[in-house]
């Protein structure tokens, strides 16, 4: 059984398009999180959802709407995408964001490119 | 502000050598955890180790360890004999305390390329 999972795997749009990553969890963890992997493989946090409550949202650019249904899930809708939103998108999750002993698990990524 | 620092892009190391990995990392929290992680070329986020900022004993997860110097601020990864599987990036990381808690930030990762 796959812990974190999303979908798609890949994803290719045209500038513009509306898109969405899902991702859920089966490890009963609270709190969930969105990176972004760029081409130099620089990961950076971009939003924390702990039992479906936003706790970060680190300077993201409002075209990025994360919403998490209920505590497994924790999607990314991203409209009007840009060239430079191509990245891997990585979903994780971790057992109590309060605790600062806790590893987060990660999805394997999504590789969007935008053309 | 908490930041995490990998000084060695890339390293090469021969098969069955020991291999040091380095981070230093930078925080004003007490109460803190040190995570590794592994992204081989297939791009998951694999974790390796972690050690928290009270624990006296080096954290230890079969062929890799933790070398955790508190005073300077390192926590450097030795794998030791290492093996063809272990080529792969590198990451160091770190999950404070209060607002620091809710995110693990990450270093800029090191490239390890093992030769046969």
């Amino acid at each position: 059984d796959t812990a974190v999972s999303q979908t798609p795997k890949y994803l290719v749009t045209q500038m513009g398009n509306d898109k969405s990553i899902k991702c859920e969890q089966n490890l009963g963890h609270d709190t969930m999180y969105w990176y972004k992997q760029d081409s130099k493989k620089f990961l950076k946090i971009m939003f924390s959802y702990n039992n479906k409550e936003l706790i970060i949202n680190e300077t993201v650019p409002n075209r990025f709407s994360p919403k998490s249904p209920d505590k497994a899930h924790l999607n990314l809708h991203i409209n009007s995408l840009e060239l430079g939103d191509s990245a891997v998108y990585f979903c994780a999750s971790s057992q109590d964001f309060s605790r600062w002993g806790t590893e987060a698990f990660f999805g394997q990524g999504t590789r969007l490119t935008v053309v | 502000a908490q930041k995490i620092t990998q000084t060695q892009p890339g390293m090469f190391v021969q098969e069955k050598e020991a291999v040091t990995l380095d981070c230093t990392y930078d925080t004003s929290d007490q109460s803190y955890g040190l995570f590794w992680y592994k992204q081989p070329s297939s791009g998951e986020m694999i974790f390796l180790i972690y050690q928290g900022s009270y624990d006296e004993q080096n954290a230890t997860e079969g062929r890799y360890s933790l070398n955790f110097q508190k005073a300077r601020k390192s926590a450097n990864l030795v794998i030791s004999a290492s093996q063809l599987g272990d080529s792969a990036m590198y990451f160091c990381a770190m999950r404070g305390t209060y607002s620091s808690a809710s995110k693990i930030i990450f270093g800029s990762g090191t490239r390890l390329s093992i030769r046969p």
